[in-house]
């Protein structure tokens, strides 16, 4: 069974700041999906990825295949980027997901 | 927008009661998933359908079923409701493969409450 982790469970981060969100995960996986969740609870695709690096704007989603292992980095933080970062593994049959980091940029 | 849609956005009903969520994916998009997210369990798959076939199952109680429709719309039947059956209930749709290699784009969700 696929156990999906992610840490930290909670960030508060001054504005400006450089931002790591991880997730791990125990089995082979075919890609890694990060999700942005808002506070009114609509949920927003950020990245697919299965090798290597992605970036789109100030974020960053990287990954690791062998060591099970991808990050999310938020570049010059702002308070719109508070939200709740999800990971989620795809494989052929199913998205499993994370707990999730909740994310509080303050002003 | 995402281009799905979902309907209700609220609903609250009583235990033992049976209720329907409605999702219409994205224009083109074969694929819909359901999803629940409570906040002791987090998000989780509970079923899949690819051009009206269910295609993957997850942790879907018996009480809950679905189906998706020739006009590729797609409900979930929730039955025998219990206080715990109260979550976020997201659909979500993506193009062709009907596999989780794709993007999946989400609904806003229904909030089901159950007293």
């Amino acid at each position: 069974k696929n156990e999906v982790e992610q840490s930290p469970q909670n960030l508060t981060a001054q504005e400006g700041e450089f931002i790591t969100i991880n997730c791990s995960y125990s089995v082979g996986i075919s890609a890694l999906h990060w999700l942005q969740q808002h506070p009114g609870g609509g949920i927003v695709p950020l990245f697919m990825l299965s090798s290597g690096k992605k970036k789109h704007g100030r974020l960053i989603a990287t990954i690791n295949i062998q060591e099970k292992h991808s990050s999310l980095h938020i570049t010059a933080s702002h308070p719109r980027d508070s939200a709740v970062y999800i990971c989620a593994t795809g494989s052929a049959r199913q998205l499993t997901f994370g707990s999730g980091t909740q994310l509080t940029v303050l002003p | 927008d995402s281009g799905v849609t979902q309907t209700p956005k609220h609903l609250i009903t009583a235990t033992g009661q049976r209720v329907t969520l409605r999702c219409s994916p994205r224009s083109g998009d074969l694929s819909v998933y359901w999803y629940q997210q409570s906040l002791d369990q987090g998000l989780q798959f509970l079923i899949q359908y690819y051009n009206g076939e269910e295609r993957a199952k997850g942790n879907i109680l018996e009480r809950f079923s679905a189906q998706q429709f020739p006009d590729l719309h797609s409900e979930l039947n929730l039955s025998s409701l219990e206080l715990g059956d109260s979550a976020l209930y997201f659909c979500a749709s993506s193009g062709d493969a009907g596999t989780h290699y794709n993007e999946q784009f989400f609904g806003p969700g229904t909030r089901l409450t159950v007293l």
